[in-house]
């Protein structure tokens, strides 16, 4: 049981390109989220989906794309990347909503020069 | 609106001695409170959580968080700090009767020296 896995580890990007980053949970967990963490500043919700099809946004998706085609897959898609998006990125999911802890992945470290 | 404030960006504490971590919120009805944990390079993870019940709950690593409705709070305390427990900690809350997210505070150092 991996739990949630996140891919890459590191990325460099220039401005203006684009990346998507992976996520996966074998759980069997309804929800997944994805957070970017800026230090100081806790963690902000980017998307997040209440199951295969099902995504919303949260309180920062500009700049930002998901998709859920499965329950276990939840990519983050950056389009046309800015500095504004150095950041940490988590993904994370949870088997319900509101009384149910969520499981983070390990994050991906993304510089944008 | 939902809110979680950590009014400390750091705390020290000797090994040995006890630790509190502070944690208010502010949501409307009744509140879903959790605590995380991160160390260095790597995601968070849960320690304890409170729903309803009884106001102290404990969780992992012999951590425990006292709800206090009145005044708003949830304060993270261990007994006994371990040079281990360096780390850093968020609070996060989630109103029980909206479908809103969960609301991350932005998180305290903790620091514990030998």
């Amino acid at each position: 049981n991996a739990g949630v896995t996140q891919t890459p580890k590191f990325r460099i990007l220039k401005i203006g390109q684009s990346m998507t980053l992976q996520c996966t949970q074998d759980m069997n967990h309804n929800y997944m989220y994805w957070y970017r963490q800026d230090p100081g500043m806790g963690l902000k919700l980017i998307y997040y989906s209440v199951g295969a099809g099902i995504t919303d946004k949260g309180e920062v998706p500009n700049g930002y794309n998901v998709s859920r085609s499965t329950t276990e897959d939840f990519p983050l898609r950056l389009e046309l990347a800015a500095p504004s998006q150095t950041s940490v990125y988590f993904c994370a999911s949870s088997f319900g909503t509101g009384r149910d802890e969520q499981f983070f992945g390990p994050g991906t470290r993304l510089t944008v020069l | 609106a939902q809110s979680v404030a950590q009014p400390e960006d750091q705390v020290n504490v000797a090994e040995g001695n006890p630790l509190t971590v502070k944690c208010t919120y502010s949501v409307s009805g009744n509140p879903y409170l959790f605590w995380y944990v991160q160390y260095p390079n790597r995601g968070l993870q849960f320690l304890l959580k409170y729903i309803t019940g009884d106001n102290l709950v404990k969780g992992s690593y012999g951590f425990e968080a006292e709800f206090n409705k009145s005044q708003t709070s949830f304060h993270l305390k261990k007994p006994s700090a371990l040079v281990s427990d360096s780390a850093l900690y968020f609070c996060a809350v989630r109103s029980g009767g909206s479908q809103g997210n969960l609301i991350f505070g932005k998180g305290t150092k903790l620091s514990v020296k030998p």
